[in-house]
């Protein structure tokens, strides 16, 4: 199957530190990643879509300059949420989809909480 | 724009009777139909992905059907294991694989 990581799966930090979030696709090369947001009891909210090499393309209302996504290779793709702030207090899902088929494989989300 | 609803939010069953979740949608193209199962505090699990009208896909108790409006998993004699949210999503054509969610279907199957 395929298997998408994420790393840390739990984070605590301070009002306005900055946190790296990282997915990782380990058994596929995966064009396409995509980064979204759920809230409690809520559906996923697409964040930005993330493809190799190139800049993220952004949802509206998703602030680029706040939540930073980096791209850099076929299996690994990072998004950094700069000067956090207690609304930013989420559970964030990386999600991978290979070059051939639709399905995108979900990581095992990473809940942030900002004090 | 897309949309997709799923009803209802929330079903309790007992163990062994059968049910069925609701997912409809609206969507420019159809390029899929996909469904996920989510534990608590963890990422979606791929079940299944519809292309067209009259599909069906079978993986254990689960059975997905697809018709030009509305997509159903049918649960067969579900077990407690099987106690889980239960996402639906779209794809439009020409939209760069992104999904479009469902708020989700809260199974809870009681021993």
């Amino acid at each position: 199957g395929a298997v998408v990581s994420q790393h840390p799966s739990r984070v605590i930090c301070k009002s306005g530190t900055s946190v790296k979030i990282e997915c990782r696709s380990l058994d596929f090369q995966a064009t396409t990643m995509f980064w979204y947001r759920q809230f409690p009891k809520k559906s996923l909210m697409l964040m930005a879509t993330s493809n190799e090499g190139s800049k993220a393309t952004y949802e509206q209302g998703v602030e680029k300059d706040k939540f930073l996504i980096n791209h850099a290779s076929l299996t690994l793709s990072t998004l950094t949420v700069t000067s956090a702030h207690p609304e930013d207090s989420s559970f964030y899902i990386c999600s991978a989809s290979r070059g051939a088929g639709n399905e995108q494989f979900f990581g095992p989300g990473t809940r942030l909480t900002v004090l | 724009e897309d949309q997709v609803t799923q009803s209802p939010e929330a079903l309790r069953l007992q163990e062994g009777e059968s049910s069925s979740l609701n997912c409809s949608y609206t969507v420019s193209g159809l390029r899929g139909l996909f469904w996920y199962r989510q534990d608590p505090g963890k990422g979606p699990e791929f079940l299944f992905t519809l292309y067209s009208a009259g599909e069906e896909k079978e993986k254990e108790r689960l059975k997905a059907t697809l018709t030009k409006k509305e997509s159903f998993l049918h649960i067969t004699a579900p077990k407690p294991e099987d106690s889980a949210t239960y996402l639906c999503a779209v794809r439009r054509s020409g939209s760069a694989r992104q999904l479009t969610f469902g708020s989700g279907t809260q199974l809870t199957v009681l021993p």
